[in-house]
């Protein structure tokens, strides 16, 4: 069992850097084939991938987001982050973290996410 | 780019069989996963790799896929089924993940 728990702050002034952090117990930390994900929902709205770090450091981001959004991971901490830059009222959503696994078949890799933080509530609002 | 297409809600009467359907030509080649969320907590897998339950599910879920469409099913569902669930693929074309709209299931 792998257990996340989101941490933050709950409002944000728009213009500014949302920074959460996501806490990993239960183990595969460390694992090389674990990526680290961080999610998002809007109110009333459905789920939203941000993208991806590996415990290597290698990162993955969604093409919506790319341009704001940076992680980041503490190894030393079980810990990994999520840096949004230039937040707007769009950026009021519940924000997740997931672990991500992947496999091979068909000629194709997949990915899914079997483990989640219970969330964390995030207001951009002056 | 491609989409996932998921049905906005689906009533079934308790005890019987719910079916939720993702469509999308991104499924002709890749696998779905399957997320339930009950109000106010985080989604939960409950299918992944098409068919697969996690450790814990239910036996009453099962998934499938054929073609450009998975499906979801619950048989026998209970009053405690009740909840949005979402599908899921990865888009290699983009390098991004796909959720569908999201199915809001009621047992009426």
């Amino acid at each position: 069992q792998v257990l996340l728990q989101e941490s933050g702050p709950g409002l944000v002034k728009p213009s500014q850097t949302l920074t959460l952090s996501c806490a990993v117990s239960g183990g595969s930390f460390s694992s090389g084939s674990s990526s680290w994900t961080w999610l998002r929902q809007a109110p009333g709205k459905g789920l939203e991938w941000i993208g991806w770090i590996y415990y290597s450091g290698r990162t993955y981001y969604s093409s919506t987001l790319k341009s704001r959004a940076t992680f980041s991971i503490d190894t030393s901490k079980n810990q990994f982050s999520l840096h949004l830059t230039s937040v707007s009222a769009a950026d009021t959503a519940v924000y997740y973290c997931a672990r991500g696994l992947s496999y091979f078949a068909s000629g194709t890799t997949h990915y899914y996410f079997d483990f989640w933080g219970q969330g964390i509530p995030v207001t951009v609002s002056s | 780019s491609h989409d996932l297409t998921q049905p906005p809600s689906v009533s079934v009467s308790p005890g019987q069989t719910a079916s939720i359907t993702c469509s999308g030509d991104l499924l002709d080649y890749k696998d779905v996963s399957w997320y339930q969320q009950k109000a106010g907590q985080s989604p939960v897998m409950v299918i992944y790799q098409n068919k697969r339950r996690p450790s814990g599910i239910p036996e009453r879920f099962s998934g499938s896929s054929s073609g450009s469409t998975a499906t979801l099913t619950i048989s026998g569902t209970q009053a405690l089924d009740e909840a949005d669930y979402y599908c899921q693929a990865w888009d290699s074309s983009t390098a991004n993940v796909l959720f569908g709209g999201g199915t809001r299931l009621t047992v009426l």
